[in-house]
């Protein structure tokens, strides 16, 4: 089956320490997002990629980073210049064509400990 | 700027009892409009969405909205409510250029038994 796979579901954090947040996907789509969600406030865009090699950033980029090497991969990476990680993260993908919407990947949630 | 407002942070409703969620946006042209549903720890499943034509969209789960322009409005509705539809709704709107997706800060759906 098609679909967006996040790993892992629960990742915890040490201060100061950098952590990479996976999303993999076999639906051919070119365009990827990371969100992040807090409690009350929706969701709010880190890093989006329309194709290979390319990315930009979101409304909060500061403290994160991403590649986009493969169509089927795009990893985020939790600096520790993020001085508040812990939160709900989620992937998204959509094929082309801006109307289609998202599909999500079921998440990672991020704690600093 | 573009922008989302779910004036509901929280709706009780009982089981079996209509449900409208409602969702306003500011976007300078006709947006794409969509409506995601999200179960507790999991990813966003997408409902319904809007790119023209017939004003009122059918979704999944019996769920549909209708768009209204003058109003700026896309409000989600149920003839009546299941207790699994308890959950958290998000309105989004899309830029029809980049498919970029911005999102409501969701409504809480309680279903009383």
């Amino acid at each position: 089956d098609g679909g967006i796979t996040q790993s892992p579901k629960y990742l915890f954090r040490k201060e100061g320490q950098n952590v990479t947040l996976s999303c993999e996907q076999n639906l051919n789509h070119d365009a990827m997002y990371w969100y992040r969600q807090d409690p009350g406030q929706g969701l709010r865009l880190i890093y989006y990629s329309q194709i290979v090699n390319d990315f930009q950033k979101g409304d909060i980029a500061e403290g994160y980073s991403v590649s986009r090497e493969k169509k089927e991969s795009f990893p985020l990476t939790v600096t520790s210049a993020q001085k508040n990680p812990t939160a709900f993260y989620l992937c998204a993908t959509r094929p082309e064509g801006a109307g289609y919407g998202y599909t999500f990947g079921s998440g990672t949630r991020l704690t600093v400990v | 700027a573009q922008s989302v407002t779910q004036p509901d942070i929280h709706i009780t409703v009982s089981e079996g009892a209509s449900l409208e969620l409602r969702c306003n946006y500011s976007y300078g042209a006709t947006p794409y409009l969509f409506w995601y549903v999200q179960s507790p720890g999991q990813g966003l499943q997408l409902l319904l969405k809007y790119f023209s034509g017939d004003t009122l969209v059918q979704g999944i789960k019996g769920f549909e909205a209708e768009f209204k322009r003058s109003q700026s409005s896309f409000n989600l509705r149920k003839p009546s409510v299941h207790w699994s539809d308890a959950a958290e709704y998000f309105c989004a709107v899309g830029a029809r250029d980049t498919g970029k997706l911005i999102f409501g800060q969701g409504t809480t759906l309680q279903v009383k038994p």
